[in-house]
C-alpha cells in the first residue's frame, strides 16, 4: 500500500458530462501530480500541484482542471467529456518539489460511454 | 523533447532464471532521473529502481540491477532469479532532475513468468 488514496475505483459516465476525481496524498506528502493512462497515448505526465499551488503543468486539456486543498487533497475535474478521455487516472504523492520518488495511488478507473 | 523507448512489448522467463529488459531514451540534458516501475494485475505503479545520471554506479535493489550506459543512453534493468509476482508490465521512464517529475514514460515491456 503506497499511502496515496483515490476515490473512486471506478467511474463511469455519459460523453459531455462532468466528473471529479479525488487524491489523498501519503501523510507528510506536499507534491500532489496527476497522470493519464490510456490504450493510444500510454502513460502522461498532466499536472504537479505542490502545497496548494501548480507547479507544472503537462498535457493537460483545457476541459480538465485540478486543485490542492489546504490539508493537501487534491481533485482533478474533467468537464464536456469524450470517448477519449476514458482512461486510467493516476494520482502520486512526493514529500518534496520534485527530487524524492513519486508514490502512486491505484488510479480511477474513467469509462466514458 | 525527450522520448523513452521500450522495444520489447513482451517478454518471457522461466521462474528462477534471469531476464533483461531493454530501454532507452533520448534527451539533451545531462543531469536527470531514469526510472523503472511495474504494474502488476492491480494497476498499481510500484517503482522497482532509480537511477541517477550524474552516478557511474548502477542502482540495484535486491534481485534488481540496471545496467546504465549514459553515452548510448540505454538503461535496461535485469531480473534474477525471476519470480511469479514479478509477473507485470514494465514501463522505464525519465525525468530532469531539477524540475518537477514530469515522468515520460516509454510503451512498456508485458513480463510472464513461467513455472
Amino acid at each position: 500500500d503506497s499511502g496515496v488514496t483515490q476515490t473512486p475505483k471506478h467511474l463511469i459516465t455519459a460523453t459531455g458530462q462532468r466528473v471529479t476525481l479525488r487524491c489523498s496524498p501519503r501523510s507528510g506528502d506536499l507534491s500532489v501530480y496527476w497522470y493519464q493512462q490510456s490504450l493510444d497515448q500510454g502513460l502522461q505526465f498532466l499536472i504537479q500541484y505542490y502545497n496548494g499551488e501548480e507547479r507544472a503543468k503537462g498535457n493537460i486539456l483545457e476541459r480538465f482542471s485540478a486543485q490542492q486543498f489546504p490539508d493537501l487533497h487534491s481533485e482533478l475535474n474533467l468537464s464536456s467529456l469524450e470517448l477519449g478521455d476514458s482512461a486510467l487516472y493516476f494520482c502520486a504523492s512526493s514529500v518534496d518539489r520534485g527530487e524524492s520518488p513519486l508514490h502512486f495511488g491505484n488510479g480511477t478507473r474513467l469509462t466514458v460511454t | 523533447a525527450q522520448t523513452v523507448t521500450q522495444s520489447q512489448p513482451e517478454m518471457s522467463v522461466q521462474e528462477a532464471e534471469t531476464v533483461t529488459l531493454s530501454c532507452t531514451y533520448d534527451t539533451s540534458e545531462s543531469d536527470y532521473y531514469l526510472f523503472w516501475y511495474k504494474q502488476p494485475p492491480s494497476r498499481q505503479m510500484i517503482l522497482v529502481i532509480r537511477q541517477e545520471a550524474y552516478k557511474q554506479q548502477n542502482a540495484t535493489e535486491n534481485r534488481f540491477s540496471v545496467n546504465f550506459q549514459k553515452a548510448a543512453k540505454s538503461f535496461s534493468l535485469k531480473i534474477s532469479d525471476s519470480q511469479l509476482g514479478d509477473a507485470a508490465m514494465y514501463f522505464c521512464a525519465y525525468s530532469f532532475r531539477g524540475g518537477a517529475q514530469k515522468l515520460v514514460f516509454g510503451q512498456g515491456t508485458r513480463l510472464t513468468i513461467n513455472p
